[in-house]
């Protein structure tokens, strides 16, 4: 059974502080890996789609790092601000085209 | 607006009766996908179409769930015989090509509440 395991389930950052969460997945009939912001009442936006073993990819002050041999992704935020406060869900993406999400980092940011 | 969009946005039904959902992608995505999320769970995979064509149902769509994409535009989902397990956010998403490496949009979803 393809499983997605993310950590921490929730999360309450002071806000200007960085903080990063995980996303392990199966190593093995890997094809994509995505990162996705979900805020109360709007839809699922989508942050990264990683592909590649040590692919790094940035957006703002948001960046998330890829590691295929090992199983995971990390999500990175710098300076947190109060938008940031979200569910953060990855989802991995295998060869014959399935796609698993993971249960979701709850981000709470305090002022 | 020319993002995914979902009607309705809630829907509150009594246990018995029957159900329909309506999911209208960006216009040029062949690729449109149901999940379900239930509280304290990630999204789950339904069922997908590309086109017109259903191309896979998770074994979790009971015979009380179909879904349609008649002229691989809009998307239907239907339940039957609700049940208070179906309660749940029920979220739409198009592509265009494969999920697998490309993003995927998604509409704000239809929470369904059985009593």
């Amino acid at each position: 059974i393809l499983n997605v395991e993310q950590s921490p389930q929730s999360l309450h950052v002071q806000e200007g502080d960085s903080t990063n969460f995980t996303c392990s997945f199966p190593s093995s009939n890997f094809y994509a890996l995505h990162w996705y912001r979900w805020e109360t009442a709007k839809s699922p936006e989508a942050l990264f789609v990683m592909t590649l073993n040590g692919d790094e990819k940035k957006k703002g002050r948001i960046s998330a790092t890829l590691n295929t041999k090992e199983g995971y992704s990390y999500l990175y935020i710098k300076g947190s601000q109060p938008e940031d406060s979200a569910t953060y869900l990855c989802a991995f993406g295998t060869r014959d085209d399935k796609i698993i999400f993971g249960k979701g980092t709850r981000l709470h940011i305090l002022p | 607006d020319t993002g995914v969009s979902q009607d309705p946005r809630h829907k509150i039904t009594k246990r018995g009766q029957n159900v329909t959902f309506r999911c209208d992608p960006i216009s040029e995505h062949n690729r449109l996908y149901w999940y379900r999320q239930t509280l304290g769970q990630g999204p789950e995979f339904l069922t997908y179409f590309q086109n017109e064509a259903q191309l896979e149902k998770s074994r979790l769509l009971s015979d009380r769930f179909s879904a349609e994409r008649p002229k691989g535009s809009f998307s239907t989902l239907e339940i039957q015989r609700t049940e208070q397990g179906d309660s749940a956010m029920y979220l739409c998403a198009s592509s265009l090509g494969g999920f697998m490496n490309t993003e995927a949009f998604f509409g704000q979803g239809t929470r369904l509440t059985v009593v």
